[in-house]
């Protein structure tokens, strides 16, 4: 268990919605990662939050979104979804340092039908 | 830009036998080398890292690398590989000259044999 906790674990949804994927961070860890990994695109990575500040970006899409709030828990906003967005989505943490492993969360499949 | 490759989809090997899975890197600053495994419908779990100093890392599991500045690679190694080690493995790199970003390769699968 890393003690990156994602929810939901799986959701189904329809093209054209919009969903909310949550992320909680190892206690004491400052940075949040989020990535996506499909089986085309292989792991992704799509932003990262320091401490409630946007840190870097990667391949993020516009429809897609992200928050670090207070507490330092972290939400990925998906929106008018595609098929194409069906994938894994990962939350990793870690302490910031500029040279420390991230640990992962368990993933939050996402099917668009 | 910094990116990482991993030029073997997949690596086959018999239980017993010294298993390698290669990894090459290019940055532009000095490289801040990981290696991650994930397991089937698990996240991804961290086995060893390269920042600075002996270019040989030794990691979880019995997994160790090698850093290579001349080659930029950093070739996962293991003296003698379990079925337990199938598993789907990632190599990352970050930019030290600054960069925030960690990027990881494709993956390579590994299938030890019994």
């Amino acid at each position: 268990d890393s003690g990156v906790t994602q929810t939901p674990k799986h959701l189904i949804t329809a093209t054209g919605q919009r969903v909310t994927l949550r992320c909680s961070p190892r206690s004491g860890d400052l940075s949040v990662y989020w990535y996506q990994q499909s089986l085309d695109q292989g792991l992704q990575f799509l932003i990262q939050y320091y401490n409630g500040e946007e840190r870097a970006k990667g391949n993020i899409l516009e429809r897609f979104s992200a928050q670090q709030f207070p507490d330092l828990h972290s939400e990925l906003n998906l929106s008018s979804l595609e098929l194409g967005d069906s994938a894994l989505y990962f939350c990793a943490s870690s302490d910031g340092g500029d040279y420390n492993e991230q640990f992962f969360g368990p993933g939050t499949r996402l099917t668009v039908l | 830009a910094q990116s990482v490759a991993q030029p073997e989809d997949q690596v086959n090997v018999a239980e017993g036998n010294p298993l390698t899975v290669k990894c090459t890197y290019s940055v532009s600053g000095n490289p801040y080398l990981f290696w991650y495994v994930q397991y089937p419908n698990r996240g991804l779990q961290f086995l060893l890292k390269y920042i600075t100093g002996d270019n040989l890392v030794k990691g979880s599991y019995g997994f160790e690398a090698e850093f290579n500045k001349s080659q930029t690679s950093f070739h996962l190694k293991k003296p003698s590989a379990l079925v337990s080690d199938s598993a789907l493995y990632f190599c990352a790199v970050r930019d030290g000259d600054g960069g925030f970003k960690t990027i990881f390769g494709a993956g390579t699968r590994l299938f030890v044999k019994a």
